[in-house]
């Protein structure tokens, strides 16, 4: 079975300033997606980024970056000029080609934005 | 695009009664959808695949008895909790795949059981 590790649970970053979530996962599969997503207060998941593994290349989307480490098998998000509206819980998640196409989701964390 | 639509987004019922949570794909055709539940400050957990025009795929420990899931038409998917208890309370989110728009989740249902 797949796992999904996100072992910071809180997390807090000053306004502007550059933040990392770290995410580590457990599988077989060569082949396989990861994930970021984040949950604001209103509960709706909302995709930040996406990252194929076998692009070596780390996917990149304006403030949001990824760290994708194959061989280590982790996948950490780095957010840059942090803002208020990034305060959120975030998700690591895994989707393997096998399987039915599900998510593998970690405990999450959640991150605080300070004005 | 690629809008899934939720409802209801709030809903309290009695103990014992049953509640239905509908999952609707606005702008495209849904072959499968997934339903998740989600405690507070917890994860996602899948509870079950919704596949259109056949039974649903559980995940070992949750009741299909309990929670039944049709998905008759390729843009809705209906969850059902029958005979509703407080330890039902959660709150349910469903999801699709939207093609070249990836996967997306509907704005999810809070149920409380009372």
């Amino acid at each position: 079975a797949q796992t999904v590790t996100q072992s910071q649970p809180e997390m807090s970053v000053q306004e502007a300033e550059t933040v990392t979530l770290s995410c580590t996962y457990d599988t077989s599969e060569s082949n396989y997606y990861l994930f970021w997503y984040k949950q604001p207060p209103s509960r709706q998941m909302i995709l930040v980024i996406r990252q194929e593994a076998y692009k070596q290349q780390n996917a990149t989307e304006n403030r949001f970056s990824v760290n994708f480490q194959k061989a280590a098998k982790s996948f950490s998000l780095k957010i840059s000029d942090s803002q208020l509206g990034d305060t959120a819980m975030y998700f690591c998640a895994f989707m393997g080609r096998v399987g039915g196409n599900q998510f593998y989701f970690g405990t999450g964390t959640s991150l605080t934005v300070i004005p | 695009g690629a809008v899934v639509s939720q409802h209801p987004s709030w809903v309290i019922c009695k103990s014992g009664t049953s509640v239905k949570i509908e999952c609707r794909s606005l702008d495209f055709q849904a072959t499968t959808m997934f339903w998740y539940r989600q405690f507070p400050k917890q994860s996602l957990m899948l509870m079950a695949t919704s596949n259109e025009g056949s039974k649903a795929t559980y995940e070992q420990g949750v009741e299909k008895d309990k929670f039944l899931i049709n998905h008759a038409s390729l843009t809705l998917s209906t969850l059902t909790v029958t005979s509703a208890h407080p330890e039902d309370s959660s709150f349910y989110i469903c999801s699709a795949y939207a093609g070249t728009y990836g996967y997306t989740f509907g704005s999810g249902t809070r149920l409380t059981v009372v």
